[in-house]
């Protein structure tokens, strides 16, 4: 049972816009940043947002991240096949001293 | 670019300890301002955070592995190490090193491709 909460499986077709939802507590998200991994199949992790809401250099636009209270989520728009991957959210818990991972989604692109 | 390149055993008996390294090129791992990390996940399964070592030396771990595990920095080499001590089963995962930021807990970036290690005998 991870400490962030994702559904475990998102879908959509070509073009249209998907939400990955991630929820936690006021002792993580509530109080530290949200950082969101993309993992393509086979492939290691990689960083997607940082700080929230900031995209690293080389992430398209379509990609946006929010926060709000405890929960935070990961937007695609326009969504297209090469997006088909596992989605990670991460933040840091006080209370537990450590980083803790959301369970991941995996995205289908139909 | 900086990059990091694990190595180590992939085979690896329970109740033994595991060693793996990861080699960092492109940069110095004595630079100021970050971390260098230890994530696990198991075959089919999700990330787990292992700990990290900031360029000085101290190291944050997680709770539920920190009396198993010792992360530790070779400025000579330019590469870290893991070790993780009486391992099961439970083990059995692939292991990534990842730089980290330092104020910026939870941002990995980069990665390193990651190597499977298996416990078993």
């Amino acid at each position: 049972q991870s400490v962030l909460t994702q559904p475990p499986s998102a879908s959509g077709t070509p073009g249209q816009r998907v939400t990955i939802s991630c929820s936690g507590s006021s002792s993580n998200i509530g109080s530290n940043y949200v950082y969101w991994y993309q993992q393509l199949p086979g492939t290691a992790p990689k960083l997607l947002i940082y700080s929230n809401n900031q995209r690293p250099s080389g992430v398209p636009d379509r990609f946006s991240g929010s926060k709000s209270g405890t929960s935070a989520s990961l937007a695609i728009s326009g969504l297209r096949s090469e997006d088909e991957a596992d989605y990670y959210c991460a933040a840091w818990d006080d209370s537990l001293s450590g980083v803790v991972f959301g369970g991941g989604t995996k995205l289908t692109v139909l | 670019q900086l990059q990091l390149q694990e190595s180590g055993s992939g085979l690896v008996k329970p109740s033994q300890t595991l060693s793996l390294t990861c080699a960092v090129s492109g940069g110095s791992i004595s630079s100021g301002g970050y971390s260098w990390s230890w994530i696990r996940q198991p075959p089919g399964k999700g990330l787990e955070w292992i700990g990290y070592i900031y360029h000085s030396g101290s190291t944050y771990y997680n709770p539920s592995l920190k009396s198993r595990v010792t992360i530790s920095v070779d400025r000579s080499k330019n590469q870290f190490s893991l070790k993780l001590s009486s391992v099961t089963a439970a083990d059995t995962a692939v292991y990534y090193c990842a730089r980290g930021l330092t104020g910026r807990k939870g941002r990995f970036d980069p990665w390193g491709q990651g190597t499977l290690v298996t416990v078993s005998s």
